[in-house]
């Protein structure tokens, strides 16, 4: 079974307009984290947002939110105000086992492809 | 940028080759990890390192083999080159009890 879905390979948002990029989880275990990530064409890949499992609160960083809904395991990330730089593939990644000093690896999903347009 | 030096950048080979690909990750990172994105498999995790010794193996061939040095750089070497090798090889790191996971610019190789 897949750790990670993403069920939108592609999506299409006009520019200034807020979109929702879909993630789901599958883990048993209690304790992990899960990242968004941008890839843009130049191929780098670029830490957007994280989100703890106990954390208490979405995690937010700028236009970045994260609509974290544990109960359903799914971990969305949303863009406000989409700019035509936003323009990427997006991937979100969990990472399992986070007691301890050493953190495991990142699993990902296979991405969504996310068009801006003008 | 993320603080993790990735180099070079782009590799052109033949098939059969060895390579080196080398990671500086972000100063005071004890964990290093190896990832490779292809269009097929999409984005595999490989090995990761930390402190310089082992700690987790993922879908790495036994051709490819890995080392964290002393000044916890690391290299991934690459041997018996086949095409369906060709793919983007990024390094990431993370601090001790850290979340974060800040990834390289990537190595794109190519075997011709």
């Amino acid at each position: 079974a897949q750790k990670i879905t993403q069920t939108q390979p592609g999506m299409f948002v006009q520019e200034k307009e807020a979109v929702t990029l879909d993630c789901t989880y599958d883990t048993s275990d209690p304790s992990y984290g899960l990242f968004w990530y941008k890839q843009p064409s130049s191929g780098e890949m670029i830490f957007l947002i994280y989100q703890g499992s106990y954390d208490q609160q979405n995690a937010t960083e700028g236009r970045y939110s994260l609509n974290f809904q544990k109960a359903r395991k799914s971990a969305n990330l949303v863009i406000s105000a989409s700019q035509l730089g936003d323009s990427a593939m997006y991937f979100c990644a969990m990472r399992e086992g986070l007691n301890g000093g050493s953190q495991g690896n990142l699993i990902f999903g296979k991405g969504t492809k996310l068009s801006v347009k003008p | 940028d993320s603080g993790v030096t990735q180099t070079p950048k782009h590799l052109i080979t033949a098939t059969g080759q060895r390579v080196t690909l080398r990671c500086s990750p972000r100063s005071g990172d004890l964990s290093v990890y190896w990832y490779q994105q292809s269009l097929d498999q999409g984005l595999q995790f490989l090995i990761q390192y930390y402190n310089g010794e082992e700690r987790a193996k993922g879908n790495i061939l036994e051709r490819f083999s890995a080392q964290q040095f002393p000044d916890l750089h690391s290299e991934l070497n690459l041997s018996s080159l086949e095409l369906g090798d060709s793919a983007l090889y990024f390094c990431a790191s993370s601090p001790d009890r850290g979340r974060e996971a800040f990834f390289g610019q990537g190595t794109r190789l190519t075997v011709v």
